[in-house]
């Protein structure tokens, strides 16, 4: 089964509109992180946000926030006043607490293309 | 200078040629990882380290191997390339703190004809 999941291949928003990107994700562990990542045209990998899954409040970094649904096992990004630089491709990743003896690697999901429309 | 720099940046070789792809970091970090990036697929893990004498195999190791040179360098090295090979190729550092949050390096794009 997949462990994260992005079911939107590809989205597009108006300059200075809201928009969520959806993630949700499978796991048995309790302890648990959740990141985006950001992957414009020219192909570095930007941290975006972070969640932890004790985190009681939903995290936010500027114009980013994460909507965070424990019991749904979602992590979507909201992104608010879009810009043209906010296009790209966008990644939900997680990383589980396992026991020692895990390397606790990140998890991507497949992505999601952003075009920010003027 | 960045902080995990991959070098080469782009790279075009031949079928059955051998390659490494080269990491270094100045984050200090003991984990690094290789990832691999094909399109609709996202990243997949090839191979990580959490120190010098520690090599784990990744979700797809076959065709890879790698080298933990030292604390701040871990390569990966593509035995006998293939064109089902040709993609971003990623490698990441992290501490092994709660959040562990990845630091990536620029990406190698890797082409096998």
């Amino acid at each position: 089964a997949q462990k994260i999941t992005q079911t939107q291949p590809g989205m597009f928003v108006q300059e200075k509109e809201a928009v969520t990107l959806d993630c949700t994700y499978d796991t048995s562990d309790q302890s648990y992180g959740l990141f985006w990542y950001k992957q414009p045209s020219s192909g570095e990998m930007i941290f975006l946000i972070y969640q932890g899954s004790y985190d009681e409040q939903n995290a936010t970094e500027g114009r980013y926030s994460l909507n965070f649904q424990k019991a749904r096992k979602s992590a979507n990004l909201v992104i608010s006043a879009s810009q043209l630089g906010d296009s790209a491709m966008y990644f939900c990743a997680m990383r589980e607490g396992r026991s020692s003896g895990s390397a606790r690697q990140l998890t991507f999901g497949s992505g999601t293309q952003l075009t920010v429309l003027p | 200078d960045a902080d995990v720099t991959q070098t080469p940046r782009n790279r075009i070789t031949k079928t059955g040629k051998r390659i490494m792809l080269e990491c270094s970091q100045t984050k200090g970090h003991d984990r690094m990882y290789w990832y691999r990036q094909d399109p609709g697929l996202g990243l997949r893990l090839i191979y990580y380290s959490f120190d010098v004498k520690d090599i784990n195999k990744g979700e797809i190791s076959d065709g890879y191997s790698v080298s933990r040179q030292a604390q701040a360098k871990f390569s990966l090295s593509l035995e006998s390339a293939i064109p089902n090979q040709t993609a971003l190729y990623f490698c990441a550092t992290s501490d092994s703190g709660r959040r562990a949050e990845a630091f990536f390096g620029q990406g190698t794009r890797l082409t096998v004809v």
